[in-house]
């Protein structure tokens, strides 16, 4: 069975500044999706970046960037230039590429907080 | 509001009622899931159906815990004689098997409180 580790409950960054959030899973498959999602306080998840495990170039959307080591099994997410509205619960989650769309597999989490 | 919709947010029960939670998921999606997200944890996967059929249920649904999607349109999740052991957030997504990388879209939870 697949698992997601996210080693860090909780992070805190500087307005302005960069964060790095990491994600380790295992999985024996070759072909699969991981996501971050963010869980704003007493609101619903939403999607913030995807990686499919078939690229090799780290996606990449506006302030929201991913490292992705398929070797290694390491799915790290980079937030440049924090905003206070950064602060939520982040989760990694893994989804296997097969046949339609399969139930997403998440880690416990890790709770950014932004200082003004 | 066409996203993902719960219904109630929360929910406070004596030990040994049933409760039904109702999702109604963004309309023309075909797969509709259900997960459980306790406090401090990760959701965790309990059911899912391609249209009215379910497709597979994980051994955290319990024999008191039956979901349905009779018109493959909205779900109801119920538990029978809920125990305190039950209180988590119950998490409803929907996708559609058409769309690329087919994202899960989740509505705002049913928050569920066993006394």
């Amino acid at each position: 069975a697949q698992t997601v580790t996210q080693s860090q409950p909780e992070m805190s960054v500087q307005e302005a500044e960069t964060v790095t959030l990491s994600c380790t899973y295992d999985t024996s498959e070759s072909d699969y999706y991981l996501f971050w999602y963010k869980q704003p306080p007493s609101r619903q998840m939403i999607l913030v970046i995807r990686q499919e495990a078939y690229k090799q170039q780290n996606a990449t959307e506006n302030r929201f960037s991913v490292n992705f080591q398929k070797a290694a099994k390491s799915f790290s997410l980079k937030i440049s230039d924090s905003q206070l509205g950064d602060a939520a619960m982040y989760f990694c989650a893994y989804r296997t590429q097969n046949s339609g769309n399969t139930p997403l597999v998440f880690g416990k989490g890790t709770r950014l907080s932004v200082i003004a | 509001d066409t996203g993902v919709s719960q219904d109630p947010r929360h929910k406070i029960t004596k030990r040994g009622q049933n409760v039904t939670f109702r999702c109604d998921p963004i309309s023309e999606h075909n797969r509709l899931y259900w997960y459980r997200q306790t406090l401090g944890q990760g959701p965790e996967f309990l059911t899912y159906f391609q249209n009215e059929a379910q497709l597979e249920k994980s051994r955290l649904l319990s024999d008191r815990f039956s979901a349905e999607r009779p018109k493959g349109s909205f779900s109801t999740l119920e538990i029978q004689r809920t125990e305190q052991g039950d209180s988590a957030m119950y998490l409803c997504a929907s996708s559609s098997v058409a769309e690329g990388l087919r994202e899960q879209f989740f509505g705002p939870g049913t928050r569920l409180t066993v006394l």
